[in-house]
């Protein structure tokens, strides 16, 4: 069974950095994409990051460009978003998610979610 | 960027009818390998998002067969053929040709 775990999240002031993590289990993690996607409270879904299987490519919303860093560790089964410079409209539940493929494209299973909290 | 326009934005639905829900790219879906990268995912209240429907039309294990997923180009449909109580939720389509995008949702409710 697919398991992902977030962690990391919590209560920053503007400005601030948070390093968000995921445990991945119950597959082979270096034969997929992963992601990073968040909702602010009440909102919808917004695909904030994602990394292909070996990290050759790498894509971001354009309002996280240059404050956010993906980046995935295939010997530990995990997956990272350093975020940098951290704005109150960031503030959301941080899911990670698992491709379908190794380049990126899907979404197949989520996490349960870690909250972000941006403010003063 | 492609843009994902839904429609419409809120579905009440009465206990066993039909639903629809549109979803139009603001550019083509094909991707260069010939497949379309357009899902549809369910989230219910207090839940995780779920896909539902993935490369236009494939009902993804365990998703039951009153939900059907159509289109092409740019125009997509997702249907719920009989509402059933537990169908009440948020529904997003998302590209996954150029990086990923969702559409803004559709939430379903009973009348």
């Amino acid at each position: 069974e697919v398991q992902l775990v977030e962690s990391g999240g919590g209560l920053v002031e503007p400005g601030g950095s948070l390093r968000l993590s995921c445990a991945a289990s119950g597959f082979t993690f270096d034969d997929y994409a992963m992601h990073w996607v968040r909702q602010a409270p009440g909102k919808g879904l917004e695909w904030v990051s994602g990394v292909s299987w070996n990290s050759g490519s790498i894509g971001y919303v354009d309002s996280v460009k240059g404050r956010f860093t993906i980046s995935r560790d295939n010997a530990k089964n995990s997956l990272y978003l350093e975020m940098d410079s951290l704005r109150v409209e960031d503030t959301a539940l941080y899911y990670c998610a698992k491709d379908s493929r190794g380049v990126i494209s899907d979404l197949e299973n989520w996490g349960q979610g870690t909250l972000v909290t941006v403010s003063s | 960027d492609v843009v994902m326009t839904q429609s419409p934005l809120s579905l009440p639905v009465t206990l066993g009818q039909p639903a629809s829900i549109s979803c139009r790219s603001s550019q083509s879906l094909v991707y260069s390998d010939g497949n379309t990268y357009l899902n549809w995912f369910q989230q219910r209240p207090g839940q995780s998002p779920r896909r539902l429907i993935y490369k236009v039309s494939n009902r993804d294990s365990g998703v039951p067969d009153r939900f059907s997923g159509s289109g092409s180009g740019t125009e997509f449909t997702l249907k719920i053929s009989r509402v059933e109580a537990e169908d009440v939720g948020v529904y997003y389509c998302m590209q996954g040709t150029h990086w990923l995008s969702f559409g803004g949702g559709t939430k379903v409710e009973i009348k």
